[in-house]
C-alpha cells in the first residue's frame, strides 16, 4: 500500500535556526506532493506543491521543497525559521486521493 | 476564494448515538473526504467520493457511513457513537482533474463522545 513517511514527529528550533523536515513516499509512479500547514486553531492549507517540472518548488511565507525522485522524497526546507511558524506539518501524496504523513509538530522560541 | 464549510466546530455527544456530520464546498469540486487526525497518526482516510451518490471506503470506514446526495454536501454518519471515536474530522474537496489535486480543508469538528 501507499504510504508516507515524515521522519521528524516534534522539532524545536530558536527564531533564525534552519529548518529541513524529511518526507518519502512510497509509490513508484507519477504523484502529485504536497505540504500542508495547521497554524494553531486553524484549518490545513497549503504550503507548496509539486506536479511537474523543476524539482525545487517555492511555497508560502520563505519555505520551499526539493522533489529528488530517485529517493521518494520531498523534504522542506526554510533558511531562518520565525515564532509564527510553530504549527503543525503536513506532507501529503495524491494518487488520487490524498495520503497523508503522520504530521511534524514544529515549536519555534524566540 | 474556495470554501469548505463543516457545520460544527465542536460536538459533545453520547455513547450510543446516532452522529451526523455535514461539509459543504462552494467551488463545484467533485471529489470530497472524509478525515479524522489524531495526535501522532495525522490524517486518516475514512471515505471519499469522486461523484453524487458515489462513495468509496478509505483506510478505516468502519462504524462509519456516507452520503452524498449533492454534490456540493458530503455527510459523515457515525452509526452509534463510541469513545473511540473522539477525534477531530476534517472533510476536504478537490478538483476531479488529476492534474490538479490541492486538497481544501474546512475547519474541523472536533467530536467528544462520552
Amino acid at each position: 500500500a501507499q504510504s508516507v513517511s515524515q521522519h521528524n514527529h516534534h522539532v524545536i528550533l530558536s527564531e533564525a535556526a534552519s529548518l529541513e523536515l524529511g518526507c518519502n513516499y512510497s509509490y513508484g509512479g507519477t504523484v502529485n506532493l504536497f505540504w500542508y500547514v495547521q497554524y494553531p486553531g486553524q484549518h490545513l492549507q497549503l504550503l507548496l506543491k509539486y506536479f511537474s517540472g523543476d524539482p525545487l518548488v517555492k511555497g508560502i511565507k520563505g519555505f520551499e521543497a526539493e522533489f529528488i525522485k530517485s529517493k521518494f522524497s520531498f523534504n522542506l526546507r526554510k533558511p531562518s525559521v520565525q515564532w509564527s511558524d510553530t504549527a503543525e506539518y503536513f506532507c501529503a501524496v495524491t494518487l488520487g486521493i490524498g495520503i497523508f504523513g503522520t504530521g511534524t509538530r514544529l515549536q519555534v522560541f524566540p | 476564494d474556495v470554501k469548505v464549510t463543516q457545520s460544527s466546530r465542536y460536538l459533545v455527544k453520547r455513547t450510543g448515538e446516532k452522529v451526523f456530520l455535514e461539509c459543504v464546498q462552494d467551488m463545484d469540486h467533485e471529489n470530497m473526504f472524509w478525515y479524522r487526525q489524531d495526535p501522532g497518526l495525522g490524517l486518516r482516510l475514512i471515505y471519499f467520493s469522486y461523484d453524487v451518490k458515489m462513495k468509496e471506503k478509505g483506510d478505516i470506514p468502519e462504524g462509519y457511513s456516507v452520503s452524498r446526495e449533492k454534490k456540493e454536501r458530503f455527510s459523515l454518519i457515525l452509526e452509534s457513537a463510541s469513545t473511540n471515536q473522539t477525534s477531530m474530522y476534517l472533510c476536504a474537496s478537490t478538483l476531479g482533474d488529476p492534474r490538479n489535486t490541492e486538497a481544501f480543508f474546512g475547519q474541523g469538528t472536533r467530536l467528544t463522545v462520552v
